[in-house]
């Protein structure tokens, strides 16, 4: 079955950890991207990548960092920069830009 | 400026009624494509439906349809007899010139049976 895999489905972090979220998809798809979503509030990008190798920041990129070395895999670590990391993180993948976005079934990230 | 608004926090329907989630936008884009997302419980978000600006026709897609006023700005989705797998959240989303989506803070549907 094609799709989009986010694991852990639960994330604890400590006060000064990194942590990494996974997204893995087996779309063929070549942009992938991250959002944050918040209680009561619609989803804001973090990052996105249209190649591998290449990613753009989004409107709230402080405080988290990406990788694309592979097509399939966008993983996204939340620093400890990031100071209200508690949030749903949700990854999406496209065909290419400004395509359809699909997603996959989110993270969801406490701090401890 | 809010760029989607949402006016709808909440919603009850019954079962079998047809549902209009109100979605209006702000943009000064002529090329702009608008979405609409479905996050139940689990989290996932499933796409639903999409309509783009020059589309002449209102988007369709099985009990789901797009009813798209350009001029008023605006982009209801229209669920025709409702059933209790309906209840969710329900996201419009728009994509601007630069592709990036902008979205909605969301509608809580609920169906009662």
């Amino acid at each position: 079955d094609g799709g989009i895999t986010q694991s852990p489905k639960y994330l604890f972090r400590k006060e000064g950890q990194n942590v990494t979220l996974s997204c893995e998809q087996n779309l063929n798809h070549d942009a992938m991207y991250w959002y944050r979503q918040d209680p009561g509030q619609g989803l804001r990008l973090i990052y996105y990548s249209q190649i591998v190798n290449d990613f753009q920041k989004g409107d709230i990129a402080e405080g988290y960092s990406v990788s694309r070395e592979k097509k399939e895999s966008f993983p996204l670590t939340v620093t400890s920069a990031q100071k209200n990391p508690t949030a749903f993180y949700l990854c999406a993948s496209s065909m290419d830009r400004g395509n359809i976005q699909y997603f996959g079934a989110g993270t969801r990230l406490s701090v401890l | 400026a809010q760029k989607i608004t949402q006016t709808q926090p909440g919603m009850f329907v019954q079962e079998k009624e047809a549902v209009t989630l109100d979605c209006t936008y702000d943009t000064s884009d002529q090329s702009y494509g608008l979405f609409w997302y479905k996050q139940p419980s689990s989290g996932e978000m499933i796409f639903l439906i999409y309509q783009g600006s020059y589309d002449e026709q209102n988007a369709t897609e099985g009990r789901y349809s797009l009813n798209f006023q350009k001029a008023r700005k605006s982009a209801n989705l229209v669920i025709s007899a409702s059933q209790l797998g309906d209840s969710a959240m329900y996201f419009c989303a728009m994509r601007e010139l630069n592709y990036q989506l902008i979205w909605g803070a969301g509608t809580k549907l609920i169906i009662k049976p």
